[in-house]
């Protein structure tokens, strides 16, 4: 299957800082990229959707502002969380999609754990 | 009601044995369903990948669905302690909504 990569695999920051997840497709390129975020022993759930060169969709719920999505390339999208909070630490996982159906064919990278003290 | 449900587990189970995972859901017009297997602080891995009805056969891995019931399934033969892991199913079509996650434990 395709790779994904991510970076950083973990960050502790303080509260009150901004952290920068970096999500990148290494042997394809991926038309729409995806972030999820995952409490312990809970699903992910969908954060948004970013289609490269233009504005990422938010799910409802999902404050636009907090979590700042660019799609600038077809291999490189990044997710920054704004002035962290201890209720933002999760685990935060993209997920990349290419070929013939960008949208239902998904290779996840293996995922940032954040930890907001 | 949730669009997706599966059994939490834990499930335990000797090596050897088939395992069979299962998630419900909700919406007719889902049609891609996918199985991912994710070891702790890991990012999900895929490993069978459904469109419309049937069942898919990969080595010891089964994927069956059945959209009267809206019921799918993912079974697995000879089950080694390597495959002990969370299963999650997926569901949907252009969005995905995905399972709590089943975690297997297979005792040596």
């Amino acid at each position: 299957g395709a790779v994904v990569s991510q970076h950083p695999s973990r960050v502790i920051c303080k509260s009150g800082t901004s952290v920068k997840i970096e999500c990148r497709s290494l042997d394809f390129q991926a038309t729409t990229m995806f972030w999820y975020r995952q409490f312990p022993k809970k699903s992910l759930m969908l954060m948004a959707t970013s289609n490269e060169g233009s504005k990422a969709t938010y799910e409802q719920g999902v404050e636009k502002d907090k979590f700042l999505i660019n799609h600038a390339s077809l291999t490189l999208s990044t997710l920054t969380v704004t002035s962290a909070h201890p209720e933002d630490s999760s685990f935060y996982i993209c997920s990349a999609g290419g070929g013939w159906d960008s949208y239902n064919e998904q290779f996840f990278g293996p995922g940032t754990r954040l930890t907001v003290l | 009601q949730k669009e997706v449900e599966q059994d939490p587990g834990p499930l335990s189970v000797p090596e050897g044995a088939i395992v069979s995972l299962n998630c419900t859901y909700s919406n007719s017009a889902f049609q891609y369903f996918m199985w991912y297997r994710q070891y702790s602080r890991k990012g999900p891995e895929l490993l069978m990948y459904t469109y419309s009805s049937g069942n898919k056969e990969d080595g010891r891995f089964t994927a069956q669905v059945d959209k009267s019931s809206k019921y799918i399934s993912l079974f697995i033969r000879d089950s080694q302690p390597s495959d002990s892991a969370t299963y999650l199913c997926a569901i949907g079509f252009n969005k995905f909504y995905f399972g709590s996650g089943t975690k297997l434990n297979v005792k040596p």
